[in-house]
């Protein structure tokens, strides 16, 4: 099973517009919604992006997600300290699983 | 309010078996499909397995096929993850999660159970 393709780091100052980027193929982000999670250390996935650009209640609108063919976006706006964190890309796959994408770490500078 | 709590971690021996629970709370959880996700140390992320609520549909990662069983007890508001088998590389925190629609993970997920294989 592949995993979905993710820079392993990112990184930006405060108050800058970051993106990260999450590549996939037809069977997986070409065919099915993308999720984003940020995960703070030693904590449990936070999902912030669901169906490829949709927001949980409480997520600030700094985080949005957009989907183009067989890649996906997280962009996070306005960069703040409390957002560095790793950042997960999901998708399902036709063959019947969920994938993962490695993982992005973001460092806020 | 959700609330996932796992537990049946710790130490095994390659070869051995574990049972995780995972006890939900605050949702009808017979009318939710369940999910595992794991977390080796300092690694990303990996999908495990899923079931959905009337356990008619399951699903396994292929690294962890023919040696771990998902299955559920809508009676007892609970989801377990049987591993036999077991290998060093399944050394990871284990997390149960309600997916959204699709099998992915959703909102809602639990604190994580550390299994460690070592002998």
């Amino acid at each position: 099973q592949s995993v979905l393709t993710q820079p392993p780091s990112a990184s930006g100052t405060p108050g800058q517009r970051v993106t990260i980027s999450c590549s996939g193929s037809s069977s997986n982000i070409g065919n099915n919604y993308v999720y984003w999670y940020q995960q703070l250390p030693g904590t449990a996935p936070k999902l912030l992006i669901y169906k490829n650009n949709q927001r949980p209640s409480g997520v600030p609108e700094r985080f949005s997600g957009s989907k183009s063919g067989t890649s996906a976006s997280l962009a996070i706006s306005g960069l703040r300290s409390e957002d560095e964190a790793d950042y997960y890309c999901a998708a399902w796959d036709d063959s019947l699983s969920a994938l993962f994408g490695g993982g992005t770490k973001l460092t806020v500078l | 309010e959700v609330q996932l709590v796992e537990s049946g971690g710790g130490l095994v021996q390659p070869g051995g078996s574990l049972r995780l629970s995972c006890a939900a709370s605050g949702f009808t959880f017979s009318a939710f499909a369940m999910t595992w996700v794991r977390q080796a140390p300092g690694k990303g992320l990996e999908w495990v397995s899923a079931i959905s609520a009337s356990t008619s549909t399951i699903y396994y990662a292929d690294s962890v096929k023919g040696r771990f069983s998902i299955s559920r007890d809508n009676s007892q508001n609970t989801l377990y993850l049987q591993m036999n088998s077991l290998r060093a590389e399944d050394t990871a925190i284990y997390y149960c999660a309600i997916p959204d629609s699709a099998m992915v993970p959703g909102y809602d997920w639990g604190q994580g159970t550390l299994v460690t294989v070592a002998s």
